[in-house]
């Protein structure tokens, strides 16, 4: 079945950087978009960035645009967010979905910013 | 950006019961709309996606319908495990945005 599993987060501070990762597995992942999403604790859902299957298209949300990266391992069925230049605001839990309806999500990572 | 507003923002309801909730964009999205539902401490779950599709292995109490800019997910039976907070989503264009969420609680 489709499996994503994020790993990366943690405890980081203010201007720090942080690369959170997703494995994919249970469908051919070069197939499909991908999708980064947080959610700031006790709030709603925040769209962040999608990247195309062959990772030649990505879109970021203004919040985090020339802070953020987006990339993709199609080899290693992974899909990655390196994130910069962190802030208070960005302290969240991230998830990564499959595709831009989003269909299938992970168990979610939870950054905290602080110092 | 478009706008997605959905109501009511809580509901209350009981065991057995049918219950819906509307989500409107600020524009025409087609039928690039999805739902989710989201329990406490857990990632949301894909439950609609193109506002009408059911997605695999979700029960056919839940049911979703509209075109354009209204949009409506229903749920019958009401269960305990329903219980929860449900968003919208647009994908129609960019940014993907989402509604604010509607809290079901049980009465």
């Amino acid at each position: 079945q489709v499996q994503l599993v994020e790993s990366g987060g943690g405890l980081v501070k203010p201007g720090g950087s942080l690369r959170l990762s997703c494995a994919a597995s249970g469908f051919t992942f070069s197939d499909f978009y991908m999708s980064w999403i947080r959610q700031a604790p006790g709030k709603g859902l925040e769209w962040l960035s999608y990247i195309t299957n062959s990772g030649s298209v990505i879109y970021y949300a203004d919040s985090v645009k020339g802070r953020f990266t987006v990339s993709r391992d199609n080899a290693k069925n992974s899909l990655y967010l390196q994130m910069n230049s962190l802030r208070a605001e960005d302290t969240a839990v991230y998830y990564c979905a499959r595709d831009e309806s989003l269909q299938a999500w992970g168990q979610g990572a939870l950054v905290t910013v602080s110092s | 950006d478009i706008q997605m507003t959905q109501s009511p923002s809580s509901l209350s309801a009981s065991v057995g019961d049918r219950v819906t909730i509307t989500c409107r964009a600020s524009q025409g999205i087609s039928n690039y709309l999805a739902w989710f539902q989201q329990k406490p401490g857990k990632a949301p779950k894909s439950l609609i996606y193109a506002a009408s599709s059911l997605q695999s292995g979700v029960p056919s109490k839940f049911s979703g319908s509209g075109s354009g800019t209204d949009f409506t997910l229903t749920i019958t039976s009401l269960q305990p495990e329903d219980f929860a907070t449900y968003y919208c989503q647009q994908y129609n264009s960019y940014p993907p945005t989402f509604g604010q969420g509607t809290k079901l609680e049980i009465k």
